[in-house]
């Protein structure tokens, strides 16, 4: 069964600093582009960030350029978001996406998210 | 950045066509993609690359894409349907991935 399974998130204050995980099993982790999305509590989809197969291309939604930090460990199956300088609007449910094709760039596989509450 | 622009909600009466809105400047030139999120779950695809389908997702399911304009259609909808929807498309100038704020479907 193709899944993810993210972890790592929580409450924490403001400025500090998180490490999200996503857990890749079913499918050949190192073919697939993989990527962030959150949504904050009511709100719609918003994209993080995405990493290509080998972390040759890398890019960063602007709200949060300079701050996270997205990673990948082929040989682990597993994809990380190192979330530094965290503000009250990071508060958000975090998916981790794998896209469809390498040619497609929709999302065909999402995990079940882990919650982040930046909160002093 | 480059914007999409959704309906915040659409209704329509079960076994009617649903149709939902997705406006971005030039987004004809774009690949689009769907997704259908319900209540506590995590998104899922039901269209991609304007107009196909993965593998499970019902015929009832189609879109098109043109102009300044692409559409979800849902054909004889069901109770089911009732969800948030979603479109997505990659903007290659800013190397970004990009949302629109979402529609939420009313089944009556």
């Amino acid at each position: 069964e193709v899944q993810l399974v993210e972890s790592g998130g929580g409450l924490v204050q403001p400025g500090r600093s998180l490490r999200l995980s996503c857990a890749a099993s079913g499918f050949t982790f190192d073919d697939y582009a993989m990527h962030w999305v959150r949504q904050a509590p009511g709100k719609g989809l918003e994209w993080v960030s995405g990493i290509s197969w080998n972390s040759g291309s890398i890019g960063y939604a602007d709200s949060v350029k300079g701050r996270f930090t997205i990673s990948r460990d082929n040989a682990k199956n597993s994809l990380y978001l190192q979330m530094n300088s965290l503000r009250a609007e990071d508060t958000a449910l975090y998916y981790c996406a794998k896209v469809f094709d390498p040619r497609v760039s929709a999302f065909d596989i999402w995990g079940q998210g882990t919650m982040v509450t930046v909160s002093s | 950045s480059y914007v999409l622009t959704q309906p915040p909600s659409v209704s329509v009466a079960p076994g009617q066509t649903a149709r939902i809105t997705c406006g971005g400047n030039n987004i004809g030139s774009k690949s689009v993609h769907w997704y259908q999120q319900k209540p506590g779950q995590a998104p899922v695809l039901v269209v991609y690359d304007d107009s196909d389908r993965p593998s499970g997702i019902p015929e009832r399911f189609s879109g098109s894409n043109s102009g300044n304009t692409a559409t979800l259609t849902i054909s004889r909808v069901e109770a089911g349907d009732e969800a948030d929807y979603y479109c997505q498309v990659w903007d290659s100038s800013s190397d970004q991935m990009v949302f629109g704020g979402g529609t939420k479907l009313t089944v009556l």
